[in-house]
């Protein structure tokens, strides 16, 4: 595709409540972050993914948050048993490995807990 | 990655040159400078980036001081769709690896 696609654009649901947040990156970036971004808050680093290496998981905040990428290419965040605090923009974000590390980044998602 | 400094907000008046700081003392010889921003309800968005040379495409200029311990993003003409959050980055390019922002400077174009 032309860029990022995340969806759903928008995601409401009730408290302790599983979510899954899917993201498209561009076509052949072998690289694919996530992030979230609380109300007024700045960029809150999540997850990497680069080619087959294990993904650096090093940002989840808990054993509810975990994502994967298939094939190399969607990604999905799922966020389980969600809370409150866990209302925030997901952003998603891809790019070459080797090109100066130029990341596009996707809309995001916008999830309020309930 | 090393860590950045930037004031957390800054004003400039429409047309004019908007120079925003960042100090990154610590950095490393193989880091780079990004440059990132981000327009309200909108995913951030790739400016600039350099290592040592000066660097202009036709968004930025990108000045890095000799000693390679700050650097300044000049916006030349800024326009009110200017108006967002910067961030300034420092990290090891070609080798992939998370980005981290931090909290950024809020640059305010004013008409």
């Amino acid at each position: 595709g032309a860029g990022v696609s995340q969806s759903p654009s928008n995601k409401v649901t009730e408290k302790g409540k599983d979510v899954e947040l899917r993201c498209d990156p561009i076509s052949g970036h072998t690289a694919l972050y996530w992030y979230r971004q609380s109300l007024g808050q700045g960029l809150e680093f999540l997850i990497y993914f680069q080619g087959n290496s294990a993904p650096d998981k090093s940002g989840l905040p808990s054993d509810r948050f975990s994502a994967e990428r298939t094939g190399g290419s969607v990604s999905t965040l799922t966020i389980q048993r969600t809370q409150q605090e866990d209302s925030a923009v997901y952003l998603c974000a891809s790019s070459f490995k080797g090109s100066g590390t130029e990341a596009f980044f996707g809309q995001g998602t916008r999830l309020t807990v309930v | 990655d090393a860590k950045t400094t930037q004031p957390p907000s800054m004003d400039c008046a429409e047309g004019r040159a908007a120079n925003l700081p960042c100090n990154h003392s610590t950095i490393s010889g193989n880091e780079y400078v990004y440059w990132y921003r981000q327009i309200h309800s909108q995913g951030p968005q790739y400016i600039i980036h350099g290592l040592k040379n000066n660097e202009t495409n036709e968004m930025a200029s990108l000045i890095i001081t000799e000693d390679r311990k700050s650097s300044t993003l000049i916006l030349p003409h800024a326009t009110l769709r200017d108006t967002a959050v910067y961030y300034c980055i420092v990290r090891v390019a070609n080798q992939g690896g998370k980005l981290i922002f931090g909290q950024g400077t809020e640059l305010s174009v004013k008409p």
